[in-house]
């Protein structure tokens, strides 16, 4: 099955800093990538996804990147600010009777410091 | 996105007990899916679940221990039988939007502690 690898575990920046947060995974076969953000006690939600036939998107201060070839795709977070700590989960999608079904990594928990 | 809906939010039960975890759509969805998230941790595919037909166990996972209904196209339920302390999560339900389906949008969550 898909196993999907996210680096690092913790991430601690200053306001203002970009931050980058790097998946891996394993099955080519994996075609749609979705990254959530969880805030403590909250459900995951989506902030941004990338498809495969796509390299690059960007959604203002988000972007995210795909590398088809390696097998990674990246998290990016310009102009940090204290509300986007949380944690952030990368997933790689393999469609199944229908539906996209995710694989998630383990998480990074990014802190932006005031 | 569905505005989805879980009850309980929370509960503390006994071991050797079983909760009933509750899941409601407001529109119709063709497949639920039910994950589990132990604390700091990332999310787990238990099932997914899909309308008129038994639902489909990931690997580690069995039925007998998380028996799983679909009588609808808004509503799921999980069950978390005979717990014990190690089932203490947070059980939440996910769907993709029927015309994207490649997003799972998820619920709130329901928080289970074990005693």
């Amino acid at each position: 099955g898909e196993n999907v690898e996210q680096h690092p575990s913790t991430l601690s920046v200053q306001e203002g800093d970009s931050a980058v947060i790097k998946c891996t995974y394993s099955d080519s076969a994996s075609n749609y990538f979705p990254w959530y953000k969880q805030e403590l006690g909250k459900r995951p939600q989506l902030i941004i996804d990338i498809r495969s036939n796509v390299g690059e998107k960007k959604d203002q201060r988000i972007a995210v990147t795909l590398n088809k070839t390696a097998k990674h795709f990246s998290l990016h977070i310009t102009e940090t600010q204290p509300e986007d700590s949380a944690v952030y989960f990368c997933a790689a999608s393999i469609e199944s009777g229908g539906s996209y079904i995710p694989t998630f990594g383990r998480g990074t928990s990014l802190i932006v410091h005031p | 996105s569905a505005v989805i809906s879980q009850k309980p939010s929370r509960d503390i039960c006994q071991r050797g007990t079983s909760l009933t975890i509750q899941c409601q759509v407001d529109s119709q969805v063709t497949m639920m899916f039910w994950y589990r998230q132990q604390p700091g941790q990332s999310l787990t595919l238990i099932a997914t679940a899909n309308q008129g037909s038994e639902a489909t166990y990931e690997s580690g996972f069995v039925i007998d221990k998380f028996p799983i209904s679909r009588p609808n196209l808004t509503f799921s339920t999980l069950t978390v039988s005979n717990m014990s302390p190690e089932d203490s999560s947070i059980y939440l339900c996910s769907v993709d939007r029927d015309g994207s389906t490649d997003t799972q949008y998820f619920g709130p969550g329901t928080r289970l502690t074990v005693l």
